[in-house]
């Protein structure tokens, strides 16, 4: 069961564009839910991360949206630039069932994201 | 946040055979985590591992398969035995940040099992 969705394998967007890289969820239980960078050969680097009690985070260039009652967020690349070519991974935390966190994150497939000059 | 190293960065193993990978912090963290990611996949939890208590294993991964040290709190080892073509993967290990929800990662070790 993929509690974490992301239904676009790749995106190609122009430099300077809005890039926007979805992401959808099942799990009612998700509290936080992060995006993460990967370039080919090291680990993921995270970028932003959103409350479940929020609909906007803002960080630079990068904004991601929650929309709770479709399960769905995304990310805004503004402007886009060609190093922010990278796979992009949405991850999200539950809240266990006796009411507490704990560190696993279940992650997205990733998007290819490619910004050409 | 924390620098992560990994170790080896990369190798190619036997049928049967087990490598060992070695994630250091650079400062204490309680929480390491080990993921793998099998080549088009996403990233999975392998296990959760707390310095001074067993590792916690999420479903389909155990003991015997991917053993885990946590000697203390800047160091962790993944072992994957018994190897077969299947574990050809990146494993990564991951240290939970000062806002717990966060988590670092390392750079990974590219395992190709032949």
């Amino acid at each position: 069961d993929q509690q974490v969705k992301q239904n676009s394998p790749s995106l190609s967007v122009q430099e300077g564009r809005i890039s926007i890289l979805n992401c959808d969820y099942t799990n009612s239980m998700f509290d936080y839910f992060l995006w993460y960078k990967k370039y080919p050969a090291e680990g993921p680097t995270f970028l932003i991360s959103i409350s479940s009690i929020k609909d906007k985070n803002e960080d630079g260039r990068f904004t991601v949206f929650l929309n709770k009652s479709a399960k769905h967020l995304s990310l805004h690349i503004v402007p886009s630039q060609p190093g922010d070519s990278a796979v992009y991974f949405c991850a999200a935390r539950a809240i266990n069932a006796g009411g507490t966190s704990y560190g696993k994150l279940t992650f997205g497939q990733g998007t290819i994201l490619t910004v050409h000059p | 946040s924390a620098v992560i190293s990994q170790k080896p960065s990369r190798d190619i193993c036997q049928r049967g055979t087990s490598l060992t990978i070695q994630c250091q912090v650079d400062s204490q963290v309680t929480m390491m985590f080990w993921y793998r990611q099998q080549p088009g996949q996403s990233l999975t939890l392998i296990a959760t591992a707390n310095q001074g208590s067993e590792a916690t294993y999420e479903s389909g991964f155990v003991i015997d398969k991917f053993p885990i040290s946590r000697p203390n709190l800047t160091f962790s080892t993944l072992t994957v035995s018994n190897l077969s073509p299947e574990d050809s993967s990146i494993y990564l290990c991951s240290v939970a940040g000062s806002l717990s929800y966060e988590q670092y990662f390392g750079p990974g070790t590219r395992l190709t099992v032949t």
